[in-house]
């Protein structure tokens, strides 16, 4: 059955550095999406994606973060300059097309900022 | 703001009891609601409600969505022990572009 991959399953940085987090979709999804999940916190929208561009983001998505899908398969993202608060679960999600379709989540990418 | 609000926040019971869940939401341009299954990663697909009083069944659990009251239930008949999970509700709004989700009910089911 095909599913929705994230690479690494942990990463630890320190404050400051940057990080990709990396998403393959589901291969004929069209819409691609991250979330977060703060320990112990709801699951939260960051941006959604699609037709190579973002289609609605959320407040916590500032200008240290920014997505990409550098070729057909890959979506990535980044955050430039990390800090202590962004260690949390990140999720990616992906859909096939239209609001008649479930979101697919990978199994997410532990930050840790140190 | 949409908020999307479960209950309860946690719940025991043994094996065999059969438990609800809610679900309760307040958000614009409502387009279906999303229940998940936690356990201990991502988040795994259960239901999509779109319509009203229109039950939704897989195995032992099953859920239904009332628009009029804005609010979704989900059952689990004969619990077993690997239903012990966290239940997530989610309300997939404005075209789709996002989910919003819930806090999450934590059910433990003891042998």
């Amino acid at each position: 059955e095909p599913e929705v991959t994230q690479t690494p399953s942990h990463q630890v940085t320190q404050m400051g550095q940057e990080v990709i987090l990396r998403c393959v979709p589901i291969s004929n999804h069209l819409y691609f999406y991250w979330y977060r999940q703060i320990l112990g916190q709801k699951v939260e929208f960051l941006v959604s994606f699609y037709n190579n561009e973002i289609s609605e983001k959320s407040e916590i998505f500032d200008d240290q973060f920014s997505v990409e899908r550098p070729d057909g398969s890959n979506f990535t993202l980044k955050i430039r300059s990390t800090k202590l608060e962004d260690s949390a679960m990140y999720f990616c999600a992906s859909k096939f097309r239209t609001s008649s379709y479930e979101q697919y989540f990978g199994p997410g990418t532990r930050l840790t900022v140190t | 703001e949409d908020k999307v609000v479960q209950s309860p926040l946690s719940l025991v019971v043994h094996e065999g009891d059969t438990v609800t869940l809610n679900c309760s939401y307040e958000v614009t341009n409502f387009r279906s609601l999303l229940w998940y299954k936690q356990e201990k990663k991502a988040p795994t697909f259960l239901f999509m409600l779109t319509s009203s009083g229109i039950e939704k069944k897989s195995g032992r659990l099953s859920s239904i969505l009332d628009k009029k009251e804005l609010s979704s239930i989900l059952n689990i008949t004969a619990t077993q022990t690997g239903d012990s999970a966290i239940y997530l509700c989610a309300v997939d709004n404005n075209a789709g572009n996002m989910l919003t989700f819930g806090g999450g009910t934590r059910l433990m089911v003891k042998p």
